[in-house]
Protein backbone atom coordinates (compact mmCIF):
# COMPACT_ATOMS: atom_id res chain seq x y z
CA UNK A 1 0.00 0.00 0.00
CA UNK A 2 2.61 2.58 -1.14
CA UNK A 3 4.15 3.09 2.07
CA UNK A 4 0.91 4.12 4.11
CA UNK A 5 -0.23 2.88 7.34
CA UNK A 6 -3.53 3.63 9.35
CA UNK A 7 -3.81 3.19 12.99
CA UNK A 8 -5.59 1.85 14.73
CA UNK A 9 -7.45 -0.75 12.37
CA UNK A 10 -10.42 -1.49 14.22
CA UNK A 11 -11.71 0.77 16.60
CA UNK A 12 -15.22 0.34 18.64
CA UNK A 13 -16.02 3.37 20.80
CA UNK A 14 -19.19 5.29 22.95
CA UNK A 15 -21.03 7.82 21.43
CA UNK A 16 -19.44 11.42 23.11
CA UNK A 17 -15.97 9.78 23.24
CA UNK A 18 -13.07 11.60 21.44
CA UNK A 19 -11.41 9.62 18.97
CA UNK A 20 -8.42 10.19 16.93
CA UNK A 21 -7.34 8.46 13.79
CA UNK A 22 -3.41 8.73 12.33
CA UNK A 23 -2.32 7.92 9.14
CA UNK A 24 1.28 7.73 8.60
CA UNK A 25 3.55 7.66 5.36
CA UNK A 26 6.61 7.17 4.40
CA UNK A 27 6.79 8.63 0.31
CA UNK A 28 7.49 12.27 1.49
CA UNK A 29 4.25 13.32 -0.68
CA UNK A 30 3.01 16.71 -0.29
CA UNK A 31 -0.80 16.22 -0.48
CA UNK A 32 -3.06 13.81 2.29
CA UNK A 33 -6.30 12.94 2.50
CA UNK A 34 -8.87 11.50 4.80
CA UNK A 35 -12.25 10.49 3.52
CA UNK A 36 -14.80 8.20 4.39
CA UNK A 37 -16.37 4.81 2.65
CA UNK A 38 -20.02 4.28 3.22
CA UNK A 39 -22.80 2.03 1.23
CA UNK A 40 -24.13 4.13 -1.27
CA UNK A 41 -21.87 7.21 -1.15
CA UNK A 42 -18.80 5.86 -2.20
CA UNK A 43 -15.63 7.73 -1.01
CA UNK A 44 -16.45 10.91 0.57
CA UNK A 45 -13.71 13.86 1.35
CA UNK A 46 -13.34 14.86 4.79
CA UNK A 47 -10.60 16.94 5.20
CA UNK A 48 -7.42 17.43 3.13
CA UNK A 49 -4.11 18.94 3.41
CA UNK A 50 -1.43 20.66 1.27
CA UNK A 51 1.66 20.83 3.47
CA UNK A 52 2.88 21.02 7.13
CA UNK A 53 0.14 23.43 9.01
CA UNK A 54 -1.64 23.38 5.85
CA UNK A 55 -5.23 22.35 6.17
CA UNK A 56 -8.56 22.54 3.79
CA UNK A 57 -11.87 21.34 4.45
CA UNK A 58 -13.76 18.43 2.30
CA UNK A 59 -17.16 18.09 1.53
CA UNK A 60 -18.15 16.51 4.76
CA UNK A 61 -16.32 17.91 7.64
CA UNK A 62 -18.48 18.71 10.05
CA UNK A 63 -17.55 17.31 13.20
CA UNK A 64 -14.20 16.36 12.28
CA UNK A 65 -10.46 18.25 12.90
CA UNK A 66 -6.91 17.34 11.46
CA UNK A 67 -3.92 18.43 11.76
CA UNK A 68 -0.69 18.01 10.02
CA UNK A 69 2.26 18.68 12.44
CA UNK A 70 4.83 16.83 10.08
CA UNK A 71 5.13 16.18 6.22
CA UNK A 72 5.04 11.91 7.30
CA UNK A 73 1.87 12.33 9.84
CA UNK A 74 -2.00 13.17 9.03
CA UNK A 75 -4.17 12.80 12.24
CA UNK A 76 -8.05 13.21 11.99
CA UNK A 77 -9.95 13.79 14.99
CA UNK A 78 -13.53 12.88 16.01
CA UNK A 79 -14.14 15.27 19.02
CA UNK A 80 -17.14 13.53 19.88
CA UNK A 81 -18.27 10.63 18.07
CA UNK A 82 -21.89 10.16 17.11
CA UNK A 83 -23.44 7.41 15.69
CA UNK A 84 -23.80 8.60 12.38
CA UNK A 85 -19.81 8.78 11.77
CA UNK A 86 -19.41 4.88 12.14
CA UNK A 87 -17.56 4.16 8.75
CA UNK A 88 -14.67 2.97 7.06
CA UNK A 89 -11.85 5.90 7.07
CA UNK A 90 -9.13 5.66 4.30
CA UNK A 91 -6.23 7.90 4.20
CA UNK A 92 -4.63 8.79 1.45
CA UNK A 93 -1.47 10.76 -0.62
CA UNK A 94 -0.50 11.92 -3.75
CA UNK A 95 2.42 13.91 -5.01
CA UNK A 96 2.68 17.45 -6.26
CA UNK A 97 3.71 17.41 -9.78
CA UNK A 98 6.60 19.39 -11.03
CA UNK A 99 4.78 21.54 -13.42
CA UNK A 100 2.34 22.55 -11.06
CA UNK A 101 -0.62 21.34 -12.60
CA UNK A 102 -3.20 18.47 -11.35
CA UNK A 103 -2.84 14.73 -12.32
CA UNK A 104 -1.08 12.74 -9.78
CA UNK A 105 -2.57 9.38 -8.48
CA UNK A 106 -3.62 9.17 -4.78
CA UNK A 107 -2.47 5.91 -3.18
CA UNK A 108 -4.50 4.78 -0.31
CA UNK A 109 -3.97 3.02 3.29
CA UNK A 110 -5.72 0.15 4.24
CA UNK A 111 -8.88 2.26 6.19
CA UNK A 112 -9.76 2.02 9.76
CA UNK A 113 -13.02 0.49 10.59
CA UNK A 114 -14.96 2.83 13.39
CA UNK A 115 -17.54 1.84 14.87
CA UNK A 116 -19.54 3.90 17.24
CA UNK A 117 -22.06 2.83 19.44
CA UNK B 1 -19.52 21.77 -9.18
CA UNK B 2 -17.72 18.90 -9.62
CA UNK B 3 -19.30 15.27 -9.46
CA UNK B 4 -18.86 12.12 -10.97
CA UNK B 5 -21.72 9.40 -11.91
CA UNK B 6 -21.66 5.56 -12.05
CA UNK B 7 -25.07 4.97 -13.40
CA UNK B 8 -24.77 0.89 -12.03
CA UNK B 9 -24.00 -0.20 -8.88
CA UNK B 10 -23.61 -4.06 -10.33
CA UNK B 11 -22.30 -5.38 -13.43
CA UNK B 12 -22.16 -9.37 -13.89
CA UNK B 13 -20.10 -10.86 -16.97
CA UNK B 14 -19.24 -14.00 -17.80
CA UNK B 15 -15.41 -14.94 -17.75
CA UNK B 16 -13.90 -14.25 -21.11
CA UNK B 17 -16.62 -11.49 -22.61
CA UNK B 18 -15.53 -8.19 -22.56
CA UNK B 19 -16.59 -5.88 -19.35
CA UNK B 20 -17.72 -2.34 -19.43
CA UNK B 21 -17.94 -0.21 -16.44
CA UNK B 22 -19.21 3.49 -17.08
CA UNK B 23 -18.66 6.64 -15.55
CA UNK B 24 -19.76 10.17 -16.30
CA UNK B 25 -18.53 13.24 -15.32
CA UNK B 26 -19.34 17.22 -14.47
CA UNK B 27 -16.28 19.49 -14.48
CA UNK B 28 -15.19 22.65 -14.79
CA UNK B 29 -12.25 22.88 -17.25
CA UNK B 30 -10.03 19.98 -18.35
CA UNK B 31 -11.07 16.90 -16.65
CA UNK B 32 -8.77 14.87 -14.71
CA UNK B 33 -9.91 11.66 -14.78
CA UNK B 34 -9.09 8.15 -12.51
CA UNK B 35 -10.21 4.61 -12.03
CA UNK B 36 -9.57 2.91 -9.22
CA UNK B 37 -9.95 -1.05 -8.07
CA UNK B 38 -10.60 -2.14 -4.30
CA UNK B 39 -11.00 -5.70 -3.42
CA UNK B 40 -12.63 -6.83 -0.17
CA UNK B 41 -11.51 -5.12 3.03
CA UNK B 42 -8.26 -3.19 1.26
CA UNK B 43 -8.10 0.16 0.02
CA UNK B 44 -8.20 1.52 -3.32
CA UNK B 45 -5.76 0.55 -6.22
CA UNK B 46 -4.97 2.93 -9.10
CA UNK B 47 -5.70 1.48 -12.50
CA UNK B 48 -5.03 4.16 -15.11
CA UNK B 49 -5.95 7.69 -15.42
CA UNK B 50 -6.34 10.30 -18.43
CA UNK B 51 -4.84 13.55 -18.07
CA UNK B 52 -4.56 14.56 -21.55
CA UNK B 53 -3.76 13.21 -25.58
CA UNK B 54 -5.09 9.82 -26.96
CA UNK B 55 -8.63 8.93 -26.08
CA UNK B 56 -7.90 5.92 -25.08
CA UNK B 57 -6.08 5.00 -21.82
CA UNK B 58 -4.28 1.63 -20.80
CA UNK B 59 -3.85 0.97 -17.58
CA UNK B 60 -3.33 -1.97 -15.35
CA UNK B 61 -4.16 -5.37 -15.34
CA UNK B 62 -5.28 -5.28 -18.97
CA UNK B 63 -7.72 -2.20 -18.01
CA UNK B 64 -8.06 0.45 -20.81
CA UNK B 65 -10.48 3.48 -20.77
CA UNK B 66 -12.06 5.62 -23.34
CA UNK B 67 -12.28 9.46 -22.63
CA UNK B 68 -15.33 11.41 -24.86
CA UNK B 69 -15.28 14.64 -24.13
CA UNK B 70 -18.68 15.49 -26.01
CA UNK B 71 -20.41 12.40 -23.87
CA UNK B 72 -18.92 13.65 -21.18
CA UNK B 73 -17.44 9.75 -19.98
CA UNK B 74 -14.88 7.88 -18.89
CA UNK B 75 -15.93 4.03 -19.36
CA UNK B 76 -13.84 1.70 -18.00
CA UNK B 77 -13.16 -1.84 -20.60
CA UNK B 78 -11.22 -4.89 -20.36
CA UNK B 79 -11.57 -6.76 -23.71
CA UNK B 80 -11.89 -10.33 -21.82
CA UNK B 81 -12.64 -10.20 -17.83
CA UNK B 82 -11.10 -13.02 -15.54
CA UNK B 83 -12.79 -13.98 -12.57
CA UNK B 84 -10.27 -12.36 -10.39
CA UNK B 85 -11.33 -9.01 -11.90
CA UNK B 86 -14.63 -9.01 -9.63
CA UNK B 87 -13.93 -6.30 -7.39
CA UNK B 88 -15.67 -2.60 -6.86
CA UNK B 89 -14.47 -0.21 -9.01
CA UNK B 90 -14.10 3.38 -8.48
CA UNK B 91 -14.29 5.91 -10.99
CA UNK B 92 -12.68 9.61 -9.72
CA UNK B 93 -12.08 13.68 -11.14
CA UNK B 94 -9.80 16.04 -9.80
CA UNK B 95 -10.04 19.83 -10.27
CA UNK B 96 -7.14 21.78 -10.42
CA UNK B 97 -7.06 22.50 -6.35
CA UNK B 98 -6.37 18.69 -5.96
CA UNK B 99 -9.51 17.51 -4.98
CA UNK B 100 -10.17 14.36 -5.58
CA UNK B 101 -14.41 13.70 -6.15
CA UNK B 102 -15.18 9.69 -6.71
CA UNK B 103 -18.43 8.10 -7.88
CA UNK B 104 -20.38 5.55 -6.05
CA UNK B 105 -18.81 2.69 -7.09
CA UNK B 106 -19.68 -0.05 -9.46
CA UNK B 107 -19.32 -3.88 -8.27
CA UNK B 108 -18.06 -6.34 -10.88
CA UNK B 109 -18.66 -9.42 -10.44
CA UNK B 110 -17.36 -12.18 -13.45
CA UNK B 111 -19.13 -15.38 -13.45
CA UNK B 112 -17.01 -18.51 -13.92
Amino acid sequence: DAGITQSPRHKVTETGTPVTLRCHQTENHRYMYWYRQDPGHGLRLIHYSYGVKDTDKGEVSDGYSVSRSKTEDFLLTLESATSSQTSVYFCAISDNPRSGRAGNEQFFGPGTRLTVL
Amino acid sequence: AQSVAQPEDQVNVAEGNPLTVKCTYSVSGNPYLFWYVQYPNRGLQFLLKYITGDNLVKGSYGFEAEFNKSQTSFHLKKPSALVSDSALYFCAVQNTGNQFYFGTGTSLTVIP
